[in-house]
């Protein structure tokens, strides 16, 4: 197991597209979390998983977000109908349950034109 | 107010210079408390966590004062390998965890 991996490293897309990205977590790890991070800004929390079930959803995320976990192991966020707003690195991370410590994946850097 | 706030700023030390950094958060039911290391334009990678006694790796040393709600991370002996961004955690609950919005260290020859 190499870490956690997300796919794809970078996405252009065209406002008003939907746009679909994957994370597979470190394989043992039970909870993955999605971040967003503008430049200059920290990670904002955007939702996370413990197994499949999904634990916990940030209020600022509008109903064009969604994330599963389908099998409990990798996930895929999908924004629909994009807005230059969403333009960000999208960050996944995932850690063993009991550890709050994260390992995060190189993340999804995305750019809507 | 951020629920955490570090200083901004860049710091720009020499190598072998004693460097700390501050943080606060506004939320006493935290439980847990971790600095982050991240380089430019790559991902955040956990540093160490923080304790209430207080625990040092190598040249890095983090405190908490939970009366407080502060948190501190002090590097000594500064590398030029040390220049980064680094991001203070406070986890309220086992899932989210708030990142602060970082302090940018330059350590120059």
């Amino acid at each position: 197991d190499t870490g956690v991996s997300q796919n794809p490293r970078h996405k252009i897309t065209k406002r008003g597209q939907n746009v679909t990205f994957r994370c597979d977590p470190i394989s043992e790890h039970n909870r993955l979390y999605w971040y967003r991070q503008t430049l200059g800004q920290g990670p904002e929390f955007l939702t996370y998983f413990q197994n499949e079930a999904q634990l916990e959803k940030s209020r600022l995320l509008s109903d064009r977000f969604s994330a599963e976990r389908p099998k409990g192991s990798f996930s895929t966020l999908e924004i629909q109908r994009t807005e230059q707003g969403d333009s960000a690195m999208y960050l996944c991370a995932s850690s063993p349950l009991g550890d709050p410590g994260y390992t995060f994946g190189s993340g999804t850097r995305l750019t809507v034109v | 107010r951020k629920e955490v706030e570090q200083d901004p700023g860049p710091f720009n030390v020499p190598e072998g210079a004693t460097v700390a950094f501050n943080c606060t958060y506004s939320n006493s039911a935290s439980q847990s408390f971790f600095w982050y290391r991240q380089d430019c334009r790559k991902e955040p990678k956990l540093l160490m966590s923080v304790y209430s006694s207080g625990n040092e790796d190598g040249r890095f040393t983090a405190q908490l004062n939970r009366a407080s709600q502060y948190i501190s991370l002090l590097i000594r002996d500064s590398k030029l390998s040390d220049s980064a961004t680094y991001l203070c955690v406070v986890n309220t609950n086992a899932g989210k965890s708030t990142f602060g919005d970082g302090t940018t260290l330059t350590v120059k020859p």
